[in-house]
């Protein structure tokens, strides 16, 4: 079993849907990060957090401690928002971070 | 602030030969961090920097691979006598103690 786990690993919707990607945990963490992944493999970091909520325009992150467990959502998804969305995990002394699969989000039109 | 650089984009190389990859980190960056990602997986972490001083190598790291980071600024990780499980794109990753990582572009390695 891997250590991030995240669901689902394929998502399509419909401009203007709203999105929710999961992440499940199995190791003791200071951090969890959200990652946006475009093709060609440019990785741009979206939060860093190590309790409650953040929010950024149309995204939002939210961690669970006790439970492991942290949600991506993105609010009027627009096909721009397509990418792969990936969560890590790490220790916020060291940052090495521990990677899941990945989510493959497909928005159209 | 350009972000953080890697060359070359891609590289394809005969089996057995050696190739090297380079990083610029962000330039007040003290942490330096390589990637490697295969199809359709998450990055898996192969070693850091802080400053010159490698700090910790993952167990996928074999003999082969080296990476250094001199005077603490650029990093280049080498491979020696490629194999075709070497195929895939290594990420490099800069950030100050404590703060989000900014990963660059990456380096496709294509091993035939």
């Amino acid at each position: 079993k891997n250590e991030v786990e995240q669901s689902p690993q394929n998502l399509t919707a419909q401009e203007g849907e709203f999105i929710t990607i999961n992440c499940s945990y199995s190791v003791g963490i200071s951090a969890l990060h959200w990652l946006q992944q475009h093709p060609g493999g440019g990785i741009v970091s979206l939060f860093m957090l190590s309790s409650g909520k953040k929010k950024h325009g149309r995204l939002i992150a939210t961690i669970n401690i006790q439970e492991k467990h942290s949600s991506l959502h993105i609010t009027a998804s627009h096909p721009r928002d397509s990418a792969v969305y990936i969560c890590a995990v790490g220790d916020q002394g060291a940052q090495k971070l521990v990677f899941g699969q990945g989510t493959r989000l497909t928005i159209n039109p | 602030d350009t972000g953080v650089s890697q060359n070359p984009r891609h590289k394809i190389t005969k089996r057995g030969q050696n190739v090297t990859f380079r990083c610029d980190p962000i330039s007040e960056h003290n942490r330096l961090y390589w990637y490697r990602q295969t199809l359709g997986q998450g990055p898996e972490f192969l070693t850091y920097f802080q400053n010159e001083a490698q700090l910790e190598k993952s167990r996928l790291l074999s003999d082969r691979f080296s990476a250094e980071r001199p005077k603490g600024s650029f990093s280049t990780l080498e491979i020696q006598r490629t194999e075709q499980g070497d195929s895939a794109m290594y990420l490099c990753a800069s950030s100050l103690a404590g703060y989000s990582l900014h990963f660059g572009n990456g380096t496709r390695l294509t091993v035939t």
